[in-house]
């Protein structure tokens, strides 16, 4: 019963350096979201995807693009990376029914 | 102001000790109301949910909703080290979109 899977886990970019966050769920929900977060600042929305084939902007969207691939995955890019896009990110995702669950976060550095 | 405000502490107490963590918000459109507890370097998993107005009990821990002063609270009875994390307070809309809003969190430390 894996849930929210997001990889990796890791990452240290150098600034200008381009990379894609992974995020996978096995609970057959239609919504799935991109959070960051910072010391003082708890979870920020950075997108959304409330259905398959639809994607909108957060709280905090500059600097990102996302790309919802199919049900299960809901991909996060940081185009040129800059240090202030140094966070901790988080997926999640929910049903109808039930409330967000989340990945275990990608703790990303960018020097 | 943010829509929801939550109180970062830390919050130290003694083993045993009840806790009492809360939340404010503004949006009186909110209905659903949610506890995260986040260990270190771990996502946040959900803890607790109620509906409306209301208490609700899971074991040592208690969910309190008040929508007349828009005030949330989660009781810790019998606190044990066990449950040092931070704790992210969360609500929603019932219509529409069903995107959480969080808090900044608390932060609790419980001390043998």
């Amino acid at each position: 019963n894996a849930g929210v899977t997001q990889t990796p886990k890791f990452q240290v970019l150098k600034t200008g350096q381009s990379m894609t966050l992974q995020c996978a769920q096995d609970m057959n929900h239609n919504s799935m979201y991109w959070y960051r977060q910072d010391p003082g600042m708890g979870l920020r929305l950075i997108y959304y995807s409330a259905s398959e084939g639809t994607t909108d902007k957060g709280e905090v969207p500059n600097g990102y693009n996302v790309s919802r691939l199919n049900k299960r995955e809901f991909s996060l890019r940081l185009e040129s990376a800059a240090p202030s896009q140094t966070s901790v990110y988080f997926c999640a995702s929910s049903g109808q029914n039930t409330e967000a669950f989340f990945g275990q976060g990608t703790r990303l550095t960018v020097v | 102001q943010k829509e929801v405000e939550q109180d970062p502490g830390p919050l130290s107490v003694p083993e045993g000790a009840i806790v009492s963590l809360n939340c404010t918000y503004s949006n009186s459109a909110f209905q659903y109301f949610m506890w995260y507890r986040q260990y270190s370097r771990k996502g946040p998993e959900l803890l607790m949910y109620t509906y409306s107005s209301g208490n609700k009990e899971d074991g040592r821990f208690t969910a309190q909703v008040d929508k007349s002063s828009k005030y949330i609270s989660l009781f810790i009875r019998d606190s044990q080290p066990s449950d040092s994390a931070t704790y992210l307070c969360a609500m929603r809309k019932a219509r529409g979109s069903y995107i959480p809003t969080f808090g900044r969190g608390t932060s609790l430390i419980v001390h043998p």
